[in-house]
């Protein structure tokens, strides 16, 4: 399968403890997104890396979060001290890297924290 | 006001039936639009890119009202294996300061045998 992966598919954790997803964008694709999505609304963005770059951050994007790229190709994303309002399905797209151009979407990691 | 909004449904709607889905946005800047479907649990996958002349891909059509800042998508003879939640997707990117798409909250449609 050549397209985007995340793991852990799911992952439940107590309140207050860290947590790391990884996401391995599509080979070559420059551009990596990370988005949140909670029940019944669209994906909301939270934060887009060019390469190694970390070009721009939501306002989502507290200060428990953190995001990285290395080496300009997988990407971790930290929650430290999670909450329960963190509870969701995290995201993560990758596109070529072309204005405009399409995001393909990994399947997810379902985060439930207790 | 959200950025991107569209009715959340649910539309039930029988086998074959023709079905439209209509979407604002409010950042007369956006310059990509798309609309994505997502089945339930399930990532969301691109269905169609949305140009100002409209454009057609088969059952599906959508078109973009640059002016009135209004998307819509257009399912003709619905199948079964459309029900699903239909994302419509504004790329707020400009200038290449930015990629990012913003999601309206997605229209669930249920289409019954």
């Amino acid at each position: 399968d050549t397209g985007v992966s995340q793991d852990p598919r799911h992952k439940i954790t107590k309140r207050g403890q860290n947590v790391t997803f990884r996401c391995d964008p599509i080979s070559e694709h420059n551009r990596l997104y990370w988005y949140r999505q909670t029940l019944g609304q669209g994906p909301e963005f939270l934060t887009y890396f060019q390469n190694e770059a970390q070009l721009e951050k939501s306002r989502l994007l507290s200060d428990r979060f953190s995001a990285e790229r290395p080496k300009g190709s997988f990407s971790t994303l930290e929650i430290q001290r999670t909450e329960q309002g963190d509870s969701a399905m995290y995201l993560c797209a990758s596109s070529a890297g072309a204005e405009g151009d399409t995001q393909y979407f990994g399947p997810g990691t379902r985060l439930t924290v207790l | 006001r959200k950025e991107v909004e569209q009715d959340p449904g649910p539309f039930n709607v029988p086998e074959g039936a023709t079905v439209a889905f209509n979407c604002t946005y409010s950042n007369s800047a956006s310059q990509s639009f798309f609309w994505y479907r997502q089945d339930c649990r399930k990532e969301p996958k691109l269905l169609m890119s949305v140009y100002s002349s409209g454009n057609e891909d088969g059952r599906f059509t959508a078109q973009l009202n640059r002016a009135s800042q209004y998307i819509s998508l257009l399912i003709r003879d619905s199948k079964l294996s459309d029900s699903a939640t239909y994302l419509c997707v504004v790329n707020s990117g400009y200038g290449g300061a930015t990629n990012k798409l913003i999601f309206g909250t997605g229209t669930l449609l249920a289409v019954q045998p």
